[in-house]
């Protein structure tokens, strides 16, 4: 089956240590995304690729970077995790029309 | 960009009841989907419905894009249906992003 695959599925990381989630799909689509979403909120759009062109919301942290180094992946860099970075991280897909897919998240936790 | 309200905040059904979530738009869309988040936290997408009526199983959703809001039909409701609903606009020409609500909580009890 198509599916967007996300690994690990739970990360424990020490505050201020680099931490790499990764994000994988055999859906082909050309956008991929990146959302954090923490307890009782809304997924907020951290960033998208658009093939390889990237795009920053406005307001996502230095802390956060990212890399597409093909269609199928993409890289979530958290390049010094604080506290307030714990939460769940979402990937997506999608075609330029059409639904947005998800994969299962990743539940970063920050000692 | 587009402020997107649901209602209401928070639902408890008897399982077999049936339930309307609501979702408006401050300005137009062109990309509305609906989506269910599961216990586990993964996002299940449902409809992708910009305009119009589509139904799958017990589920429908109807958007009216000239009035700016989008409902969400849930008939007999069985208690796997529990959990956040969320919907999610997009407009202009990158669509593709969406800006999402905050959700509905509902909750199905036996």
């Amino acid at each position: 089956d198509a599916m967007v695959i996300q690994n690990p599925r739970y990360q424990v990381t020490q505050f201020g240590k680099p931490v790499t989630l990764s994000c994988s799909q055999t859906l082909n689509h050309n956008v991929m995304y990146w959302y954090q979403q923490k307890s009782s909120q809304a997924p907020k759009l951290l960033f998208h690729y658009y093939d390889k062109d990237f795009n920053n919301e406005a307001d996502t942290p230095d802390n956060f970077q990212s890399r597409r180094p093909n269609t199928s992946f993409c890289f979530l860099d958290i390049r010094s995790p604080g506290l307030g970075d714990a939460a769940m991280y979402l990937c997506a897909t999608s075609r330029i029309t059409g639904g947005q897919f998800f994969g299962p998240g990743t539940r970063l936790t920050v000692l | 960009g587009i402020q997107v309200e649901q209602s209401p905040p928070d639902l408890i059904l008897q399982e077999g009841a049936n339930s309307t979530l609501r979702c408006n738009f401050s300005d137009s869309v062109n990309n509305l989907q609906w989506f269910h988040q599961n216990p586990w936290g993964q996002l299940i997408n449902l409809f992708y419905i910009p305009s119009g009526t589509k139904q799958n199983g017990r589920l429908s959703a109807t958007t009216v894009a000239t009035e700016r809001y989008s409902l969400l039909y849930i008939s007999s409701s069985q208690t796997t249906d529990s959990g956040v609903y969320f919907c999610a606009g997009g407009s202009g020409g990158s669509n593709y992003k969406l800006t999402f609500g905050k959700g509905t909580l509902l909750t199905v009890n036996p």
